[in-house]
């Protein structure tokens, strides 16, 4: 049964420090997305990859946030410092082809920044 | 670029009766769109999704949504909803020719009484 995986799940963290969180997209899936989802502003677009290239990372606050593709099988979402304003969950999902009908999305991670 | 409004923010209903989830989306281009479902602590789940041809658009669950153009509207209803299909419903658009960048509407939480 073909996932993506995040990991961790849930993260506590203080801020100042940095996070990193994981995903695995299903393998064969050439396009990843890295979504936040707050209560005040619901899901937004962070950044995606498109054959492990950034092709739109604007929704991204660049001076903490960075995201890379080391590896087709891992995608990486990197905050530094973490602030509590950060706390929210962060979604991976994947799709495949240069048409992307579907995002299959990982169970997220859960990050409380304090 | 393209957004979403779903209009409802709850949706309250008995068990066995129908339901209508409203989504309006706004686009100067052609467009894809999607209904997602998120169950308590999961990542979301791909209900059904409009790229082309009819407009009346059957998913999983015994959900359907019909494309209505001229009224840029896209919304799934459900004839008779079960206790489990209780959770946060999400429309979504991308447009034809920038298929990777997905907007999301706020959601609507669904509760089903019995």
């Amino acid at each position: 049964d073909a996932r993506v995986t995040q990991t961790p799940r849930h993260k506590v963290t203080e801020m100042g420090q940095e996070v990193t969180m994981r995903c695995q997209p299903i393998l064969g899936h050439n396009t990843v997305f890295w979504y936040r989802q707050t209560m005040m502003q619901g899901l937004e677009l962070l950044a995606y990859f498109r054959n492990r290239a950034p092709l739109d990372d604007s929704g991204m606050p660049k001076d903490r946030f960075s995201a890379e593709m080391p590896d087709a099988t891992l995608a990486t979402l990197k905050i530094q410092p973490s602030e509590p304003r950060d706390s929210a969950v962060y979604f991976c999902a994947s799709g495949r082809g240069s048409v992307n009908t579907e995002a299959f999305f990982g169970q997220g991670t859960r990050l409380t920044v304090v | 670029a393209q957004s979403v409004t779903q209009l409802d923010s709850q949706v309250p209903v008995f068990e066995e009766a129908p339901v209508e989830l409203r989504c309006n989306y706004s686009s100067s281009v052609s467009v894809y769109l999607f209904w997602y479902v998120q169950y308590p602590n999961q990542g979301l789940q791909l209900l059904l999704k409009y790229l082309s041809g009819s407009t009346l658009v059957k998913g999983i669950n015994g959900f359907e949504a019909e494309f209505n153009k001229s009224q840029t509207s896209f919304h799934l209803r459900k004839p008779s909803v079960h206790i489990s299909d209780t959770a946060e419903y999400f429309c979504a658009v991308s447009e034809r020719k920038n298929n990777n960048d997905m907007r999301f509407g706020a959601g609507t939480r669904l509760t089903v009484k019995p």
